[in-house]
């Protein structure tokens, strides 16, 4: 099983400020690797796919990079919107494996 | 637009079986693989099964392999996880998503519907 550690687990982060997430697995996941973002009370939402293409309708604020084992989630200039938890997931090996996520606050 | 809406959440007992529902529009039901997803109560995402858009392949975590059982039926554009020998560790929100096949990650996510697992 490819295991996944996020950190940090918290950040507080400016509003315009950048905010830098990393994800990191335990074996390679190649760049078979995306990024959800869930508000409190919601279902999460699909960010990034494939390491680093986002998803439709995914403001260009939002960047994710990486390959292999060390992956990154990018937000150039924090908004208010932005507060949320934000988990990665690999999906290059069964079982799929889901990051323990990083809560995101606005300062 | 996408559309998914879960049911058949509520309170069961341990070891008691619950089965839920997810209909799905705004798509073509058939062509997509199709997934669930639960999360605890203040805890963090974990991934439940998996099925092939035929229903022909599927997919268990190992904490739900030989319980739960996932199957669609395509005529009605319904995706179905049957739950068995409920434990309370099983106590969640259960998302079901679509999964662009070849890549088994979610796309589209449903809201969601709570199992509780409690004596």
């Amino acid at each position: 099983e490819i295991v996944m550690t996020q950190f940090p687990a918290t950040l507080s982060v400016s509003p315009g400020e950048r905010a830098t997430l990393s994800c990191r697995a335990s074996q390679s996941a190649s760049n078979s690797l995306v990024w959800y973002q869930q508000k409190p009370g919601q279902a999460p939402r699909l960010l990034i796919y494939g390491a680093s293409t986002r998803a439709t309708g995914i403001p260009a604020r939002f960047s994710g990079s990486g390959s292999g084992t060390e992956f990154t989630l990018t937000i150039s200039s924090l908004q208010s919107e932005d507060s949320a938890v934000y988990y990665c997931q690999q999906h290059h090996k069964w079982p799929l494996t889901f990051g323990p996520g990083t809560k995101v606050d606005i300062k | 637009e996408v559309q998914l809406l879960e049911s058949g959440g509520g309170l069961v007992q341990p070891g008691e079986s619950l089965r839920l529902s997810c209909a799905a529009s705004g798509f073509t039901f058939s062509s997509n693989a199709m997934g669930w997803v639960r999360q605890a109560p203040g805890k963090g995402l974990e991934w439940v099964s998996a099925i092939s858009g035929s229903g022909g392949n599927t997919y268990y975590a190992d904490s739900v392999k030989g319980r739960f059982t996932i199957f669609r039926d395509n005529s009605e554009n319904t995706l179905y996880l049957q739950m068995n020998s409920l434990r309370a560790g099983d106590t969640a929100v259960y998302y079901c998503a679509t999964i662009p096949h070849p890549h088994y990650y979610f796309d589209y996510w449903g809201q969601g519907t709570l199992v509780t697992v409690s004596s």
